[in-house]
């Protein structure tokens, strides 16, 4: 079964800074991986996915993430942080032949931008 | 469209008692999922239909029911609550699986006291 590793369950960055958030999965075949943002008192919305093809995938808001399978990881990232970007941001991993839209969440990572 | 609505929004029950909670999508999408979400555990799975009258178990299964007799409703069942299903749910569709993204109601507060 795969499992999302999700390091730090609460960042701190100032607005403007570097946001990077981390993400390992364990699977014996690269999946489907997703980045999801959690507003406060909603629901989950995707920032962006990687299926296949380029490993660098860009989202909305600014935010890009890189599938690198030597590391099974899938980290996030925005260059410069804005008041509007603090949230909970969940990575989610799916198998490429899993039944259903079955997704194996990490525990989720919470960003506080400073002004 | 109104995407993926879920009712009640907040829920308080007692021990032992049973409830309903609603899912609608108005996409037409196949696919559809109920997950619960705890502090620090993310999202798991409870169960999931991959059409009309077609369900099957997610991760945490136990002490919840579904049907899906139509492709727009999939209503999640608590047969007899426990404090331990106090969580938010939420409920998600999507066309298909694999590489499809879900879209995800708003979500149920539920305090079993």
């Amino acid at each position: 079964a795969q499992s999302v590793t999700q390091l730090g369950s609460h960042v701190s960055v100032s607005e403007g800074a570097l946001v990077l958030l981390r993400c390992n999965y364990s699977s014996s075949v690269p999946p489907y991986l997703f980045w999801y943002v959690q507003y406060p008192n909603q629901g989950l919305q995707l920032l962006l996915k990687y299926t296949t093809g380029a490993t660098l995938v860009k989202g909305i808001n600014g935010f890009e993430a890189e599938f690198k399978k030597s590391e099974t990881s899938f980290h996030l990232t925005k260059p410069s942080a804005h008041m509007s970007d603090a949230a909970e941001y969940f990575c989610a991993v799916t198998m490429i032949k899993a039944a259903g839209n079955k997704l194996t969440f990490g525990g989720g990572t919470r960003v506080l931008v400073k002004p | 469209n109104a995407g993926v609505t879920q009712t009640p929004k907040f829920q308080v029950l007692k021990t032992g008692q049973s409830m309903t909670l609603q899912c609608a999508q108005d996409m037409n999408h196949e696919y559809m999922s109920w997950y619960r979400q705890d502090p620090g555990m993310g999202l798991r799975l409870i169960h999931y239909s991959v059409g009309a009258g077609i369900t099957d178990q997610g991760e945490v299964p136990n002490g919840y029911n579904v049907s899906r007799s139509t492709t727009e409703d999939f209503p999640l069942r608590l047969l007899s609550a426990a404090p331990s299903q106090t969580s938010v749910y939420f409920c998600a569709s999507s066309q298909r699986g694999g590489s499809e993204t879900q879209y995800f109601g708003p979500g149920t507060r539920l305090l079993v006291l």
